[in-house]
């Protein structure tokens, strides 16, 4: 009964690595997306996707980049980190015809 | 653009109280609004799913209302336990229900 698993929980990066956030859900869920939570701000969409192969932006899509080759995985991906991206990120997905959204534990992101 | 608020940012009641936390969002063309329970350092916990066809949703202790002429949402705690404390977030879904804007949450402590 995994629903949506999160890893790595913590990471700290040093200003211009690279690293992937990664997400999978094991409820054949076809929409997934990525959230950042920052203090006072709620959550923001970075990028979704509606199916394998179809990924599209958010609100807050710069400096991070998708890409959805199976049902089950969601990855996102840090090309060149900035003190900006520390964030609490969250990967959510939904089922076809459902509008309920489950959410994984998060990661937490420190980039110094 | 869609914009979500929460009042009260945060709310500390004695155990037993009955309490309302608000949720205002600016366009009421929506899909759907949700009430999610965020615990510290944790991910979201689904609690209540409104469609925008419906009036109100209950679950146990907690009812939500959803009324999108006036763009709101009430979430009513009944005889409040300190384990509901928690972050309570409200995100109002889109077109389709894909994407959901967030407000940036109410923070509740339960006391003994």
């Amino acid at each position: 009964n995994a629903g949506v698993t999160q890893t790595p929980k913590f990471q700290v990066l040093k200003t211009g690595q690279s690293m992937t956030l990664q997400c999978a859900q094991d409820m054949n869920h076809e929409y997934m997306s990525w959230y950042r939570q920052d203090p006072g701000m709620g959550l923001r969409l970075i990028h979704y996707s509606v199916g394998a192969g179809i990924t599209d932006q958010g609100e807050v899509p710069n400096g991070y980049n998708v890409s959805r080759s199976t049902t089950e995985d969601f990855p996102l991906r840090l090309l060149s980190a900035a003190p900006s991206q520390t964030s609490v990120y969250f990967c959510a997905s939904r089922a076809p015809g459902s509008t309920e959204a489950f959410f994984g534990q998060g990661t937490r992101l420190t980039v110094v | 653009k869609q914009e979500v608020t929460q009042i009260p940012a945060a709310l500390s009641v004695p155990e037993g109280e009955n309490l309302v936390l608000n949720c205002s969002f600016t366009d009421s063309a929506i899909y759907n609004l949700q009430w999610f329970r965020q615990d510290p350092g944790k991910g979201l916990t689904s609690l209540l799913l409104i469609q925008s066809s419906q009036r109100e949703q209950t679950s146990g202790r907690l009812n939500a209302s959803l009324d999108k002429s006036s763009g709101r949402s009430t979430l009513y705690i009944a005889a409040s336990q300190p384990g509901d404390s928690a972050t309570y977030l409200c995100a109002v879904g889109n077109l389709y229900g894909q994407n959901f804007v967030f407000g940036p949450g109410t923070r509740l402590s339960v006391l003994p």
